[in-house]
């Protein structure tokens, strides 16, 4: 099955820096690759996505960079602000599968004020 | 719209209790999923619907059985809990090609 690792496991930083979460999956075939956004007591939340076909998305403050070759995407936020402070999943798809999301172990930024 | 709701928000159970997790949806979308958080684990989906009519296996399916009652609902059944199935769960629902909207999970206990 898919192998999704991601780094760093915990990440603080000072309001208005800039923050990046690397995810790597094994899964050569896994063509979809999103981040979800948890905060506290409720569920994930879509935040942005990519597929195989593009190399960089971005949305507003947030952006998605992928590399196939190496199989890993980031997500990168920049100008961080309190409300940025959650648990960040990545969740490869799983075979090029249209349902199968293998989820992350999670990030936890916390953005200080 | 109220999106994907699910019922109870918590549960206490003994081992050996059953009970049902319901789930419901209200955005038209072909596909549910039910997962599982643990602390330090990430979600692990425990099993699917791509469409109604048809349910398949996730990553831990094992002490679960589910239901696509219709389009709407996809309930989690638990036959007999054990401890080890204390956990949030989460239900998800999608139109196509994998964006998932998640309800806002089950917190359940095994005693």
């Amino acid at each position: 099955g898919e192998n999704v690792e991601q780094h760093p496991s915990t990440l603080s930083v000072q309001e208005g820096d800039s923050a990046v979460i690397k995810c790597t999956y094994s899964d050569s075939a896994s063509n979809y690759f999103p981040w979800y956004k948890q905060e506290l007591g409720k569920g994930p939340q879509l935040i942005i996505d990519i597929r195989s076909n593009v190399g960089e998305k971005k949305d507003q403050r947030i952006a998605v960079t992928l590399n196939k070759t190496a199989k890993h995407f980031s997500l990168h936020i920049t100008e961080t602000q309190p409300e940025d402070s959650a648990v960040y999943f990545c969740a490869p798809n799983s075979g090029g599968s249209n349902y199968k999301l293998t989820f992350g172990k999670g990030t936890l930024l916390t953005v200080n004020p | 719209n109220a999106g994907v709701t699910q019922t109870p928000k918590f549960q206490v159970l003994k081992t050996g209790q059953s009970m049902t997790l319901q789930c419901a949806q209200d955005m038209n979308h072909n596909s549910m999923y039910w997962y599982r958080q643990d602390p330090g684990m990430g979600l692990r989906l425990i099993y699917y619907s791509a469409s109604e009519g048809t349910t398949d296996k996730g990553e831990v399916p094992n002490g679960y059985n589910v239901s696509r009652l219709n389009k709407r609902e996809f309930s989690l059944r638990l036959e007999s809990a054990a401890p080890s199935q204390t956990s949030v769960y989460f239900c998800a629902s999608s139109l196509n090609y994998n964006e998932q909207f998640f309800g806002p999970g089950t917190r359940l206990t095994v005693l």
